[in-house]
């Protein structure tokens, strides 16, 4: 059981269409992170989130990060074939230790 | 500043074989780390350096191992290596230790056979 998980696995939508994806926990983070990988390329980070309740904005993309520090969500408006990608979170597994990130949720914009 | 670099892009190694991988940081960050990527396990840390010191270590046997070099330069040797080793290998570095930041590399993919 990952101590981060992602869902759904995989989603598939039209240009121009909304998306959200979820990272849940039953344990509290200090902080969570987004990155979204491409084919062929290392994950690229996106953002990260920090204060309970906390709500970042990206462009068309979304992220809050749950009042009890738990869970986290990516919201993408108007979505686009250009944020065709695995989105991965990820969040310490203890204060100051080894990242740990969730099994990723990958995305497919049909134009 | 120029990315990760990491070397060689892709490696075709046959069982039994051993294979080192090498990762240039970011300039300035001293934190290098190591990650594998499979379609069933998804992205697992195998080690942290921090100036040339291991720093953390994931659940990985003894066949995995790393280090780290002065200018922050590291490399990973797996030895007699398995089919189950064939993975995409992520280097990322980060200024500072701890699961900060992580500033990835493209990533290195070996096809055991």
């Amino acid at each position: 059981t990952q101590l981060l998980e992602q869902s759904p696995q995989f989603l598939s939508i039209q240009e121009g269409e909304n998306l959200t994806v979820y990272c849940n926990s039953s344990s509290v983070f200090s902080s969570l992170q987004w990155y979204r990988q491409e084919p062929g390329e290392g994950p690229v980070l996106l953002v990260t989130v920090v204060t309970g309740g906390e709500v970042k904005k990206l462009k068309r993309l979304t992220f809050q990060f749950g009042d009890a520090r738990k869970d986290s969500s990516l919201h993408i408006t108007a979505a686009q074939p250009g944020d065709t990608g695995l989105y991965l979170c990820a969040g310490p597994k203890a204060a100051g230790n080894k990242l740990t990130f969730g099994g990723g949720t990958r995305v497919l914009v049909k134009p | 500043k120029a990315g990760v670099t990491q070397t060689p892009r892709y490696l075709i190694k046959t069982r039994g074989q051993q294979v080192t991988l090498s990762c240039s940081p970011i300039s300035g960050h001293r934190s290098v780390s190591w990650y594998q990527q499979t379609p069933g396990q998804g992205l697992q840390f195998l080690f942290e350096y921090f100036s040339e010191t291991q720093r953390n270590k994931g659940n990985f046997p003894g066949r995995f191992s790393g280090r780290q070099f002065s200018n922050s330069r590291s490399e990973m040797n797996v030895s007699t290596l398995e089919l189950g080793d064939s993975a995409l290998y992520l280097c990322a570095s980060s200024p500072q230790a701890g699961a900060y930041e992580q500033y990835f590399g493209p990533g290195t993919r070996l096809t055991v056979t």
